[in-house]
């Protein structure tokens, strides 16, 4: 079984910094990937970035940054540069690259507000 | 545009009524699944499919039933719609079972609620 904790129900951010929204995980599986969503006000699941459970680099994707690290199954998504448009809910989700159930498992979401 | 077309977006049910949730993709992606998400919670899977005429189960599938006779479409019947079924209810497509780079590709979602 899998298992994603976010443990920040809400974030508060000032419009040009950087933030880190936490995502922990729990598997048997021995490989697996790890994604990150956002989903804004008007309800769409928009894909932000993905990373392997055996790459050997972080992810990046523009401002956005996950931070692995796997000793202690966790994948922080990292916001740089925060804009007014990134205040959206986040999903942080998992799922093993194995055979058997191919689907995500989700958080329960940290919803982020940036501040002018 | 390419993407995953869910329809309806808004749907009233009254208790013990039926109908079918329509989800389409034009990108030839083999794996599709559905999800519903509840207030204050993450999304949680319904069924899945890797292929057309292959389907399983999901984390939560009592009340639904899916078929998949075609790659383009998965459908999602709800058989005798309860108040615990209001929800809003997604489509995802995948090129790859992993998804991996690609990650997967979701609908616009269908608020359901049922009276």
């Amino acid at each position: 079984a899998q298992k994603i904790t976010q443990t920040q129900p809400g974030m508060f951010v000032q419009e040009k910094e950087a933030v880190t929204l936490d995502c922990t995980y729990d598997t048997s599986d021995p490989s697996y990937g790890l994604f990150w969503y956002k989903q804004p006000s008007s309800g769409e699941m928009i894909f932000l970035i993905y990373q392997g459970s055996y790459d050997q680099q972080n992810a990046t994707e523009g401002r956005y940054s996950l931070n692995f690290q796997k000793a202690r199954k966790s994948a922080n998504l990292v916001i740089s540069a925060s804009q007014l448009g990134d205040s959206a809910m986040y999903f942080c989700a998992m799922r093993p690259r194995g055979t058997g159930r191919r689907a995500l498992t989700f958080g329960s979401g940290t919803r982020l507000q940036v501040q002018p | 545009n390419a993407g995953v077309t869910q329809t309806p977006k808004f749907q009233v049910l009254k208790t013990g009524q039926s109908m079918t949730l329509q989800c389409a993709q034009d990108m030839n992606h083999e794996y599709m699944s559905w999800y519903r998400q509840d207030p204050g919670m993450g999304l949680r899977l319904i069924h899945y499919s890797v292929g057309a005429g292959i389907t399983d189960q999901g984390e939560v599938p009592n009340g639904y039933n899916v078929s998949r006779s075609t790659t383009e479409d998965f459908p999602l019947r709800l058989l005798s719609a309860a108040p615990s079924q209001t929800s809003v209810y997604f489509c995802a497509s995948s090129l790859t079972p992993t998804g991996s780079d690609y990650g997967y590709t979701f609908g616009s979602g269908t608020r359901l609620t049922v009276v």
